[in-house]
């Protein structure tokens, strides 16, 4: 029972770097979310989505692009990494809203 | 703006004690609410949840209280063990406007001395 699985768990980027990170869940849930989490700080939600083909944004996001062409994947894209988006990532899920989300153990990503 | 924050950025318990970790809201439409857990290097857990419709819900040694009036609610663990150690946060869903945003407060770092 796999549950999220993020990849990769590390990742340095170059500054104008582009890279994807995977999101995948095996429990058949329908919301699925990006959250950044700065040092000391909470998870800023990127993006979201409440089901295949669907996505909105959230509270935080500028640089980074997602799809959801199944309801197992949502990947998030950097087109142009910048040190601002240095950050650990989280990917979670849900069954709907008003459920609790489960995480992913996320992706630390440096931008030099 | 709109937020979910937190009163005080670290708590410190004896082991053995019960600990009270607080979160305000601001956003009235609020009505589900999540304690999570974050221990170092590892994704956020879930603990409990309460929906707008409650004033409290017990779990395993854990109890959230909700007050709507003040836009308040707590997270009460009771007996805390060097286990509990962990960031702490609340989560908010704002489903009925803006179904699917689980907005995230700041965090409270619970530190169990033994």
């Amino acid at each position: 029972n796999a549950g999220v699985t993020q990849t990769p768990k590390f990742r340095i980027l170059k500054i104008g770097q582009s890279m994807t990170l995977q999101c995948t869940q095996d429990m058949n849930h329908n919301y699925m979310y990006w959250y950044r989490q700065d040092p000391g700080m909470g998870l800023k939600l990127i993006y979201y989505s409440v089901g295949a083909g669907i996505t909105d944004k959230g509270e935080v996001p500028n640089g980074y692009n997602v799809s959801r062409s199944t309801t197992e994947d949502f990947p998030l894209r950097l087109e142009l990494a910048a040190p601002s988006q240095t950050s650990v990532y989280f990917c979670a899920s849900s069954y709907i809203d008003y459920t609790e989300a489960f995480f992913g153990q996320g992706t630390r990503l440096t931008v030099v | 703006g709109e937020s979910v924050g937190l009163h005080l950025p670290t708590l410190s318990v004896q082991e053995g004690d019960n600990s009270i970790i607080n979160c305000a809201y601001s956003n009235s439409a609020s009505d589900y609410f999540i304690w999570y857990k974050q221990e170092s290097g590892k994704g956020p857990q879930f603990i409990i949840d309460i929906r707008s419709n409650m004033d409290k819900r017990q779990g395993q040694r854990v109890t959230v209280l909700l007050n709507k009036t003040v836009k308040h609610l707590s997270l009460q663990i009771a007996a805390t063990q060097p286990g509990d150690s962990a960031v702490y946060f609340c989560a908010e869903n704002r489903g009925s406007s803006n179904t699917g945003k689980l907005i995230f407060g700041q965090g409270t770092t619970l530190q169990v001395k033994p």
